[in-house]
């Protein structure tokens, strides 16, 4: 079965410190990685990806780290702003057709 | 700058009925799919199409059809609705196959009872 866990529903972070989302995977088949952020009554919105063949990846205050021998990858957000408050998704696929999403983890920053 | 436009953004459906989600794209992208999301849950891919013409089905087909008559447009249809399928149901459209960027509409919060 292919699974992709969020296994925290909810993260409650300080403005200005770092949040780190996590993201666990089953299928080694897996090769490229993205991150969605989600605002209520909007549709999702791509942030950050990374292919497996890397283990990081930078746009400004958002990075993700991939760990393969740990299938654990990660988004930290720093520093966080209360307007990066939304629901966070990460996803995964592999060549085909096919995207494979977590259940999502609500991001609060507390001003 | 449209992108992905979905109407209804909002419905309430008795059990039984049938009704189209509507869903659009200007962005000449050749990808498009539907997907599901339940409370507490991720997307469920519900049908995916590669082309004008193409569809197949996804994770959770049963109790939905789709067609794909232009690049543009890629309606889903649910034809005797019922109570599990309340729902936010997303459309979104990439301009290629994996790995690329899908972009999302907005939703349609639906509601069976």
């Amino acid at each position: 079965d292919q699974q992709v866990k969020q296994n925290s529903p909810s993260l409650s972070v300080q403005e200005g410190r770092i949040s780190i989302l996590n993201c666990d995977y089953t299928n080694s088949m897996f090769d490229y990685f993205l991150w969605y952020k989600k605002y209520p009554a909007e549709g999702p919105t791509f942030l950050i990806s990374i292919s497996s063949i890397k283990d990081k990846n930078e746009d400004g205050r958002f990075t993700v780290f991939l760990n393969k021998s740990a299938k654990h990858l990660s988004l930290h957000i720093v520093p966080s702003q209360p307007g990066d408050s939304a629901v966070y998704f990460c996803a995964e696929t592999w060549g085909t057709y096919k995207y494979i999403f977590g259940t999502g983890t609500r991001l609060k920053v507390l001003a | 700058n449209a992108g992905v436009t979905q109407t209804p953004k909002f419905r309430i459906l008795k059990i039984g009925q049938s009704m189209t989600l509507q869903c659009a794209q200007d962005m000449n992208h050749n990808y498009m799919y539907w997907y599901r999301q339940d409370p507490g849950m991720g997307l469920k891919l519900i049908y995916y199409s590669v082309g004008a013409g193409i569809t197949d089905k996804g994770e959770v087909p049963n109790g939905y059809n789709v067609s794909r008559s232009t690049t543009e447009d890629f309606p889903l249809r649910l034809e005797l609705a019922a109570p599990s399928q309340t729902s936010v149901y997303f459309c979104a459209s990439t301009p290629e196959l994996p790995p690329s960027i899908q972009y999302f509409g907005a939703g349609t919060r639906l509601s069976v009872l």
